[in-house]
């Protein structure tokens, strides 16, 4: 199976602040990498599709980069709306999600 | 618009069988792959189990292998999880969620495995 693993597991950071989330997996998975956002009580949220590729409707402070096994989300100015959960899910084979990283205010 | 509606979760005993469905509408339901995904309270997602657009093919986490069925019915645009000889650890928050990139889910189902 594929390990999806996500840093750091706990994120403060100010509204404003530029914030980079860490997602590496265990073996190649070339560009097959979602990154979602979960908040408290709901569903989670596809935010970005295939490393770098934008949901519709998502907002353009959300980007995404990688290949390969190392994968990074970026939140380019925090906002107070951004404090959620967020997890990577490699499908390249055997889906797997990473333990991911909660997002809050400091 | 897109909609995915869970149903049929519960507090069942260890063991015991539930059948969850998904209800999909705002698209072409047989043109897409479908899975599900579950979350245990507090605790981090896990993919569970996909079928293909038109059934022919289904893939499951290797600890529900031969306890979990995932089928549909096209024509209802509906998504079945059967879930067989239930354990403690499949309690958890079941969701539906639309394609292999999983970019629409549906609000979500408890089910709940306690004697």
């Amino acid at each position: 199976d594929i390990q999806m693993t996500q840093s750091p597991s706990l994120l403060s950071a100010s509204v404003g602040d530029r914030v980079t989330l860490s997602c590496k997996a265990s073996q190649n998975i070339y560009k097959y990498l979602n990154w979602y956002q979960q908040k408290l009580g709901e569903a989670p949220k596809l935010l970005i599709y295939y490393t770098n590729s934008l949901q519709t409707g998502i907002p353009s402070r959300f980007s995404g980069s990688g290949s390969g096994t190392d994968f990074t989300l970026t939140i380019s100015s925090l906002q107070p709306e951004d404090v959620a959960t967020y997890y990577c899910y490699q499908y390249n084979s055997g889906p797997t999600f990473g333990a991911g990283t909660k997002l809050e205010l400091k | 618009e897109v909609q995915l509606v869970e149903s049929g979760g519960g507090l069942v005993q260890p063991g015991r069988s539930l059948k969850l469905s998904c209800a999909a509408s705002g698209f072409t339901f047989s043109d897409y792959a479908m899975a599900w995904v579950r979350q245990a309270p507090k605790k981090g997602l896990e993919w569970v189990a996909t079928i293909i657009y038109d059934g022919s093919s289904t893939y499951y986490r290797d600890s529900v292998k031969g306890r979990f069925t995932i089928s549909r019915d096209n024509a209802k645009s509906t998504l079945y999880l059967q879930m067989d000889s239930l354990r403690s650890e499949d309690t958890a928050t079941y969701y539906c969620a639309r394609g292999r990139i999983l970019d629409y889910w549906g609000q979500g189902v408890m089910v709940t495995v306690s004697s």
